[in-house]
C-alpha cells in the first residue's frame, strides 16, 4: 500500500544534542509538509516543500530545520532540542497541483521526547 | 485570517448514540473543507472531504455538509460505537497555498 512513513515512532533526546526525524513516502507526491502537535493541541505546520522549493512558516523557530534530498524522503533537523520541543511530530504529502493540492496523508508520527 | 472553530470537548457518548461534532469556519473565497481523526497514538486520517458549496462528504457512516450560508461543516454519525472514540479535526484549506488550517480537535470518547 501507498504510505507515509516516520522513524524512528519514538525518539529520545538530550537537552541540547541536535535531532533528526526522518519521512519516506511512497505516494510519490510532490509536497511534503512537517506539523509540530503538543498535547491535546491541532498540528501546526512548521514548513513545507513543493518539489524542491521551501516555504517557511513565519513564527517557525530557526531551531528546526528540514532537508528534503529526493521526492521521497524530506527530514526534520532540530539543530538545539528544548524541552519545549518535546512533541509529537507529524509528516505529511499531498499531490500538489489544484484541486488536490491540500488533501493531505498524513505519517504514524514521531514522538520526541527531550530530557 | 481563515480560522476553524469547533465544539469543545471532551463528548461522552453511549454506543449507538447519535453524534455531531459542530465546526464553523470562517474563509475568504472558497475554501475546501475536511475531517480528520486521530487514535491515540497515531497520525492524523483524513475520514471526509467536501470541495465545494454543498457537496456532502461521507465515509464510514460519518456524513458532513458544506453549508456556505452557515458557513458550517457538522460532523454527523448516526450511530457511534466504541471505536469510533478518538480526537476529531475539522480543518479548511484556502487552495492557494496547500496550507490546512485546523481547529482545536474534539476528542470524543464511546462506553459501551
Amino acid at each position: 500500500d501507498a504510505m507515509v512513513i516516520q522513524n524512528p515512532r519514538y525518539q529520545v533526546t538530550q537537552f541540547g544534542k541536535p535531532v533528526t526525524l526522518s519521512c519516506s513516502q511512497t505516494l510519490n507526491h510532490n509536497v511534503m509538509y512537517w506539523y509540530q502537535q503538543k498535547s491535546s493541541q491541532a498540528p501546526k505546520l512548521l514548513f513545507h516543500y513543493y518539489d524542491k522549493d521551501f516555504n517557511n512558516e513565519a513564527d517557525t523557530p530557526d531551531n528546526f530545520q528540514s532537508r528534503r534530498p529526493n521526492t521521497s524522503f524530506c527530514f526534520l533537523d532540530i539543530r538545539s532540542p528544548g524541552l519545549g520541543d518535546a512533541a509529537m511530530y507529524l509528516c505529511a504529502t499531498s499531490r500538489g497541483g489544484r484541486p488536490n493540492y491540500n488533501e493531505q496523508f498524513f505519517g504514524p508520527g514521531t514522538r520526541l521526547t527531550v530530557l | 485570517g481563515n480560522s476553524v472553530t469547533q465544539m469543545e470537548g471532551p463528548v461522552t457518548l453511549s454506543e449507538e448514540a447519535f453524534l455531531t461534532i459542530n465546526c464553523t469556519y470562517t474563509a475568504t473565497g472558497y475554501p475546501s473543507l475536511f475531517w480528520y481523526v486521530q487514535y491515540p497514538g497515531e497520525g492524523l486520517q483524513l475520514l471526509l472531504k467536501a470541495t465545494k458549496a454543498d457537496d456532502k462528504g461521507s465515509n464510514k457512516g460519518f456524513e458532513a455538509t458544506y453549508r456556505k450560508e452557515t458557513t458550517s461543516f457538522h460532523l454527523e454519525k448516526g450511530s457511534v460505537q466504541v471505536s469510533d472514540s478518538a480526537v476529531y479535526f475539522c480543518a479548511l484549506s484556502d487552495n492557494q497555498g496547500g496550507k490546512l488550517i485546523f481547529g482545536q480537535g474534539t476528542e470524543l470518547s464511546v462506553k459501551p
